[in-house]
This record gives structure tokens, sequence and C-alpha cells, in this order.
């Protein structure tokens, strides 16, 4: 089983752009969670998808958004980027029955210049 | 304020040596769960605990969930350098819905 995938892996942008990070999950897997993890907070929940529904959401600004398509795969934004949004961004796979089996992805480090 | 507590920040130790990681918490967790990361990757899951008092064991790895759901340990017994990396604690407190509670983690580092 292939498993789960986050493009692009490095992304550069500067303050005040948006950028758009994109998640596949483990096939057949219908939930995605999203995490961002910085040196100085650690893993931060984001926001969880189930079946193209927001599940559950982190104590994030608005700028930060995403979505779930019908095939599970997912997406998140983050509009008028700041420099504190460096981080790695990471996702997490699971069947959306319990968080016992919880798969992330390499994770995609985004730089806000 | 960080809602699970985890200790020591950093271990740096010799081959063949005993460690034990702590995570403390005042939330009563339905489950928790023990992640390793290496740079570069994703956590990478090692274990889950549910019921209060559990004691899971991997190899030379003990995973143990405090009575009362509040705490766990890790402890490696005869530490390997193939044993260095971030290990991660997460707490669930939103009863299996993926919103897992992480604490800043235990960097390992084992010494040949």
């Amino acid at each position: 089983k292939a498993g789960v995938t986050q493009t692009p892996r490095y992304l550069i942008k500067t303050r005040g752009q948006q950028v758009t990070l994109s998640c596949s999950p483990i096939s057949g897997h219908r939930s995605v969670s999203w995490y961002q993890q910085t040196p100085g907070q650690g893993l931060q929940f984001l926001f969880e998808y189930f079946s193209e529904t927001q599940r559950n959401k982190g104590n994030f600004p608005g700028r930060f958004s995403g979505r779930q398509f019908s095939n599970s795969r997912s997406e998140m934004n983050v509009s008028t980027l700041e420099l504190g949004d460096s981080a790695l961004y990471l996702c997490a796979s699971s069947s959306g029955q319990g968080a016992e089996k919880l798969f992330f992805g390499s994770g995609t480090q985004l730089s806000v210049l | 304020t960080q809602l699970l507590e985890q200790s020591p920040q950093f271990l740096s130790i010799q081959e063949g040596e005993n460690l034990t990681v702590y995570c403390n918490s005042s939330s009563v967790f339905s489950s928790l769960q023990w992640y390793r990361q290496e740079p570069g990757e994703g956590p990478v899951l090692l274990v889950t605990v549910v019921t209060g008092g559990e004691v899971k064991k991997l190899k030379r790895l003990t995973f143990q969930f405090g009575d009362a759901r509040k705490d766990s340990s890790l402890h490696i017994t005869a530490a390997q350098p193939g044993d260095t990396g971030l290990y991660l604690c997460a707490g669930d407190l939103s009863g299996g819905y993926n919103k897992l509670i992480f604490g800043a983690g235990t960097r390992l580092a084992v010494h040949p």
C-alpha cells in the first residue's frame, strides 16, 4: 500500500502570498488531518476532514483553510502569508474510526521570506 | 500553555544505557500515542494505549499509561544508536476524531 503523499516537498514564498498544499491519503482512508510543526510550538492540530466535511478544527486564524475531495485527497490553503507561518506542514490519514492508527506523510516544508 | 508536558527535552546517552521519557497532563485522554520522528520525515506511530494502567511492550520499548489516563511513560532498555530520533507523545481529547495534542518531544541521541 502506498503511504501518505504530500506535495510539494519544499516551498518558498514571500509575505502576503498564498499557498496551497496537497495531501493524498492511504487508499481507503477517509480521514485527513493537518498539523503544523515548528521548533518553538511543536506539532499543533490545524483541522481534520472526513468524507469531505471538516469534523474538527484547531485554534488557527481563518487564513488557514482546507478542503477534502470525493477521492479523500485534501488540500490546505494559507492566505496572506506571514513570516511565522514558516513550518513543516504534516498531513495524516486514518480510517476515520478513531485516532488509533494515524499515518503521517513526510510533510511540506514552507519557508516564508 | 502546554497541555501535555514531555520530559526530558533532550537526552544524550551511550549505547546500552536505559532511559525513560515522561508525558504528563492534568487532562484525561481517551487514548495516548507515542511516535518517533526522524529528520525530514513525518512521525511514525509506535504504539497506542487506551486503558488506564495499560502496559505495552515493543521489543526493547515499554509503554505505560497512567491509571487515571493523564500520564504516560516510554522506557527503552539497552538503547542502540538506531533508537536516535525525536520521540513524541500525543493525547486524544476528542474521543477519536484525530485531534491530537502533542508534547514538545524528547530528542534522543544514542552514541556508540
